[in-house]
């Protein structure tokens, strides 16, 4: 199993351009993730996916969008990139059965910088 | 609202006992896990508390007692590669979904 993968691992964006972090999992978890980390801060949830063709918002969800067309692939989308926007992007993946840790595993995430 | 507590940062030496204490006030608590994160790596899971009482799970346990909202992260015999951050997270069900709250997370120094 290759877990969850992200790619790409590193990107430089100028201002108002476009770009969509993919995010896929071989594990058949329902729910997908997407966090981004800003330093000394805690992760943030931008949106989040309890399986194919459903998706909600998270805390942060502006700026950002997603979509969910299988069970494997949680793509998130940058529309116009602004540098409020520069982080450091996690996707993750978990179970949601109704006992047991159902714990996130997390991808490599993407390090975005928006100039 | 939603509040997860953490020290930013703490010191320890090799081969001693550090604890990192969470504290938290959340609504639709279902569980609280620690996370260890490497600087420039990705979050992986170290444990999980749903019930109060100790977990242990060889160096490290965790402690919860839901009454006061708190939680503790025990590693023992230190080593240098436990030098990273340690991330305290509640999950929480909100909007009919059970979503993960984070602690800022508590960077670990360890010194020889």
């Amino acid at each position: 199993n290759a877990g969850v993968t992200q790619t790409p691992k590193f990107r430089i964006l100028k201002i108002g351009q476009s770009m969509t972090l993919q995010c896929a999992q071989d594990m058949n978890h329902n729910y997908m993730y997407w966090y981004r980390q800003d330093p000394g801060m805690g992760l943030k949830l931008i949106y989040y996916s309890v399986g194919a063709g459903i998706t909600d918002k998270g805390e942060v969800p502006n700026g950002y969008n997603v979509s969910r067309s299988t069970t494997e692939d949680f793509p998130l989308r940058l529309e116009l990139a602004a540098p409020s926007q520069t982080s450091v992007y996690f996707c993750a993946s978990s179970y949601a059965r109704t006992s047991g840790t159902n714990e996130q595993f997390f991808g490599p995430g993407t390090r975005l910088t928006v100039l | 609202g939603q509040n997860i507590d953490q020290p930013t940062e703490m010191t320890a030496t090799e081969g001693a006992i550090v604890q990192i204490n969470c504290t938290y006030q959340t609504s639709g608590f279902n569980g609280l896990f620690w996370y260890q994160q490497h600087a420039g790596e990705a979050p992986t899971f170290l444990s999980y508390n749903v019930l109060d009482g100790l977990e242990e799970k060889g160096r490290f346990s965790s402690f919860l007692s839901r009454s006061k909202g708190y939680s503790y992260l025990l590693l023992k015999e230190l080593q240098m590669k436990d030098s990273a951050s340690y991330l305290c997270a509640v999950r929480s069900l909100m909007d009919s979904n059970y979503q993960l709250i984070w602690g800022a997370g508590t960077k670990l120094i360890i010194k020889p």
